[in-house]
């Protein structure tokens, strides 16, 4: 089955800087990789995804890429604000069945 | 109803009993999911359905059954709950038929259950 790692496991970074979080996945037939934002408490939320006949997709300041070649996708966010803040997944998808990376918890210091 | 609800939002258990956990969308999704989520560990999948009376197994189907008599609803059964099986749980659900399983998966509040 599908294996998705995902790096740093923590990250802090000071308000304005940019973060950057990576994964890796295992199954070439993934076609599909969205990214969720998980707030203390609450339930995952879409943030960003990308198919696997693009590139690269921004919305703001958030932006992901993709290696095919490589197996691997990341997740960048600019100007980080203190509402950033959060644990954030990547999951790859074969067929729409979701496999997450174990989750990085971003805290954006004032 | 709006979205995606799940009851009840935390459970404690004694080992051994029986649980089932209730999962109810309102969009007319075709597909649904449940996750465990574990410090740690993510989420997991621990079966879905593609369609209402289709079940499939997912990464950690073991000690777990669902059913799928309807569009909106997808309830878990703990058979005999176990100290291990202490996680959130959430329930998802997607329209997974249109653009090739391309979309969103939606997610409920989740519950809390501790099996002591």
């Amino acid at each position: 089955g599908e294996n998705v790692e995902q790096h740093p496991s923590t990250l802090s970074v000071q308000e304005g800087d940019s973060a950057v979080i990576k994964c890796t996945y295992s199954d070439s037939a993934s076609n599909y990789f969205p990214w969720y934002k998980q707030e203390l408490g609450k339930r995952p939320q879409l943030i960003i995804d990308i198919r696997s006949n693009v590139g690269e997709k921004k919305d703001q300041r958030i932006a992901v890429t993709l290696n095919k070649t490589a197996k691997h996708f990341s997740l960048h966010i600019t100007e980080t604000q203190p509402e950033d803040s959060a644990v954030y997944f990547c999951a790859a998808s074969r067929r729409g069945q979701l496999t997450f990376g174990s989750g990085t918890q971003l805290t954006v210091l004032p | 109803i709006a979205g995606i609800t799940q009851a009840p939002t935390s459970q404690i258990l004694a080992a051994g009993r029986r649980m089932t956990l209730r999962c109810t969308q309102d969009m007319r999704h075709n597909a649904m999911y449940w996750y465990r989520q574990d410090l740690g560990l993510g989420l997991r999948l621990i079966h879905y359905s593609n369609t209402a009376g289709t079940t499939g197994k997912g990464e950690v189907p073991d000690g777990y059954s669902v059913s799928r008599a309807n569009t909106d609803d997808f309830p878990l059964t703990l058979a005999s709950a176990v100290p291990s099986q202490t996680s959130v749980y959430f329930c998802a659900s997607s329209d997974s038929f249109r653009d090739r399983g391309h979309n969103e998966q939606f997610f409920g509040p989740g519950t809390r259950l501790t099996v002591l």
